[in-house]
């Protein structure tokens, strides 16, 4: 049984980045998307990115300028990063395992089987 | 980038009643690339179908899900207590762009 846990800043500034880091433990980490979504407050998912135990990423396009995630396989972790952060970037941030079929390993097409426990972060001066 | 759109906003039922959610996506979902999740407050979302009509593990045999090209449903036979909570699609079809539909809250009548 796959669990992750994320850890990272709660409080940050305007134009700060935000740093988030997810473990993984149990299960394979190769074969799988690694992921962050976020949750505005009272609203839905949004997807930011992903990236394959080797390093190929997809990133929501509105992100994409701001956005770096980055993976360490030896340590069986995975970041985030969204620079120059705004108000409008507050949100409950979530890492999840993307689940991609074997035979279209670097399509980029996944969904989320295991989640996190998020971590609110909070943009304020 | 395809958009999900979740009819009704808000399904007001009573246990054990038939639950019908709709998503519908602004064009075609390739390879009926569509999954559903399901959020109880503070908690993370919890994967309920994928492949459109595929059970995840350890979901139970009430959940089901159908649909293909733009139109699809997730049904919940008989609704239990502990069904009550915000129900998410996600379009998985477009590498470009994973995205997730507004979500629908099935509240206790």
């Amino acid at each position: 049984q796959v669990q992750l846990q994320q850890w990272g800043a709660g409080l940050l500034k305007p134009s700060e980045t935000l740093s988030l880091t997810c473990a993984v433990y149990g299960g394979p980490f190769s074969g799988h998307y690694w992921s962050w979504i976020r949750q505005p407050p009272g609203k839905g998912l949004e997807w930011i990115g992903g990236i394959l135990h080797r390093g190929n990423t997809n990133y929501d396009p509105s992100l994409k300028s701001r956005v770096t995630i980055s993976v360490d396989t030896s340590k069986k972790q995975f970041s985030l990063r969204l620079s120059s952060v705004t108000a409008a970037d507050t949100a409950v941030y979530y890492c999840a395992r993307g689940v991609v079929r074997s035979y279209e390993m670097l399509s980029g097409r996944y969904y989320f089987d295991s989640w996190g426990q998020g971590t609110l972060v909070t943009v304020s001066s | 980038e395809i958009v999900l759109t979740q009819s009704p906003g808000t399904l007001s039922l009573s246990p054990g009643e038939r639950a019908t959610l709709s998503c519908r996506a602004s064009q075609g979902v390739t390879s009926s690339y569509l999954a559903w999740y399901q959020q109880k407050r503070g908690q993370a979302p919890r994967l309920l179908i994928y492949g459109t009509s595929t059970r995840a593990t350890g979901i139970p045999d009430r959940f089901s899900g159908s649909g293909s090209g733009t139109d699809f449903t997730l049904t919940i036979s008989r609704l239990e207590p502990e069904d009550f909570a915000v129900y998410y699609c996600q379009q998985y079809g477009s590498s470009l762009a994973l995205t997730f539909g507004g979500g629908t809250k099935v509240e206790i009548k």
